[in-house]
């Protein structure tokens, strides 16, 4: 049962290209986060999807990003003209369900570290 | 709103020595906990959680955690560590709101295991 697969684990981008990150889920789960982590600090939110749906983007810069989660293929997060301090990794998470008081738990995936020269 | 706080930023303990590492959450609804640790370079993988039931709550590696409703704490222990368990661990409070899990994270504790 593979888990949550992101790629490219390693991305460099000139400062003004675009990142394109990628995420597909483990099997079975329809429930997509992404999550930013700076160099010395902890994982800050950014965006939760559902198939074909943004539930909550509170976390996502305004200008920039954007994330979407298509009803075939893997979630993406897009970046455009990136900048030095876009450099962070970015991890993908999923989960079977919404939760609720089940508590259903979200797995990580092994993370996509993007370097802005 | 919900946050986590992780006092120590780091925490320095040798080979075989037991370890305590602190988590205190603040929410004004019941939330579910969780520890991940994250290995150099690698994403978190998922140590330990509490949803309900017994607060001594056993995860992978050895690890153990004890869940406090009256002092919110989550803290995690080991009784005796090994160099392997050098990585940064996450403290995290997840709640069902707006129809979703919303999860905070800790900025985080790296243990560092001296030989």
């Amino acid at each position: 049962n593979a888990g949550v697969m992101q790629n490219p684990r390693h991305l460099v981008r000139r400062r003004g290209q675009e990142a394109r990150l990628r995420c597909s889920p483990m099997k079975g789960h329809s429930h997509v986060y992404w999550y930013r982590q700076l160099p010395e600090e902890g994982l800050k939110f950014m965006v939760y999807l559902q198939k074909e749906n943004i539930i909550d983007e509170s976390g996502m810069p305004k200008e920039r990003f954007s994330a979407e989660f298509p009803k075939e293929g893997p979630s993406i997060l897009r970046i455009q003209q990136v900048v030095r301090g876009d450099s962070a990794a970015y991890f993908c998470a999923s989960s079977p369900s919404a939760g609720g008081s089940s508590g259903n738990t979200i797995y990580f995936g092994e993370g996509s570290w993007l370097t802005v020269v | 709103a919900q946050s986590v706080t992780q006092l120590d930023s780091q925490v320095p303990v040798f080979e075989e020595a037991p370890v305590e590492l602190r988590c205190n959450y603040s929410s004004s609804v019941s939330v579910y906990l969780f520890w991940y640790v994250q290995y150099p370079n690698q994403g978190l993988q998922l140590l330990l959680k509490y949803l309900s039931g017994s607060t001594l709550v056993k995860g992978i590696n050895g690890f153990e955690a004890e869940f406090n409703k009256s002092q919110t704490s989550f803290h995690l222990r080991k009784p005796s560590v090994h160099i392997s368990d050098t990585a940064e661990y996450f403290c995290a409070v997840s709640r069902y709101s707006g129809g979703y899990q919303k999860v905070t994270f800790g900025t985080g504790t790296k243990l560092q295991v001296i030989p």
